[in-house]
């Protein structure tokens, strides 16, 4: 089934407790995203890539990181994770006729305590 | 500052009553305009609105660009409970891939 997958579903942390949420597709997309959605304020995008090893800033970049080794994997990383950073985060992907076209995966429920 | 707007807030509408919902934006080099639907979690892809004047169908859905009054409405016919749903508007800038996406607009229809 095609699909994108994140990991953990849920997850309660600390402040400054490094973290990582993964996010990985088997549509062999080469578009990949991170949002975070929020009451409102809707759908923030955090980081984007266009295919392996390239990666640029969304609107809320800042306290996040990313990387893209892999065309399926796309990992959010925060390394020292802040309250404002408790969130509702989604993965997307897009293939490369349809780059707008974006699947979004189920979702991540993080909180930071 | 870039920004996306979509109205009404809320909406709460009878099965089989035509809705419509709006989306307005100021974003410096548009390029794209895309609904999407959401339920319970993740949004689904509705369409995608480049040009002005046409109109994208799919089933009881469509959807229209304006890019000289700088808006898009998205019309849903003969409504049904499973059409209960956030629905997001969001713009692409040109020659990038990033997202500005607006709050959305919660229907709910009624049986």
């Amino acid at each position: 089934e095609a699909q994108v997958t994140q990991n953990p579903r849920y997850l309660i942390t600390v402040t400054g407790k490094k973290l990582t949420v993964t996010c990985s597709q088997n549509m062999n997309h080469e578009y990949m995203s991170w949002y975070r959605q929020d009451p409102g304020l809707g759908l923030r995008q955090i980081y984007y890539s266009m295919n392996v090893e390239v990666t640029d800033k969304g609107d809320v970049p800042e306290g996040y990181k990313v990387s893209r080794k892999e065309k399926r994997n796309f990992p959010l990383i925060l390394e020292s994770p802040s309250p404002n950073q408790t969130s509702l985060y989604f993965c997307a992907s897009a293939p490369p006729a349809k780059p707008y076209e974006q699947y979004f995966g189920p979702g991540t429920r993080l909180t930071v305590t | 500052e870039d920004k996306v707007v979509q109205s009404p807030l809320s909406l709460v509408v009878h099965e089989g009553d035509t809705v419509t919902l709006n989306c307005s934006y100021e974003v410096t080099n548009f390029r794209s305009l895309l609904w999407y639907k959401q339920e319970k979690k993740a949004p689904t892809f509705l369409f995608m609105l480049t040009s002005s004047g046409i109109e994208k169908k799919s089933g009881r859905l469509s959807s229209i660009l304006d890019k000289k009054e700088l808006f898009s409405i998205l019309n849903i016919t003969a409504t049904q409970t499973g059409d209960s749903a956030v629905y997001l508007c969001a713009v692409v800038r040109s020659g990038t891939y990033k997202y500005i996406f607006g709050t959305g607009t919660r229907l709910k229809v009624l049986a």
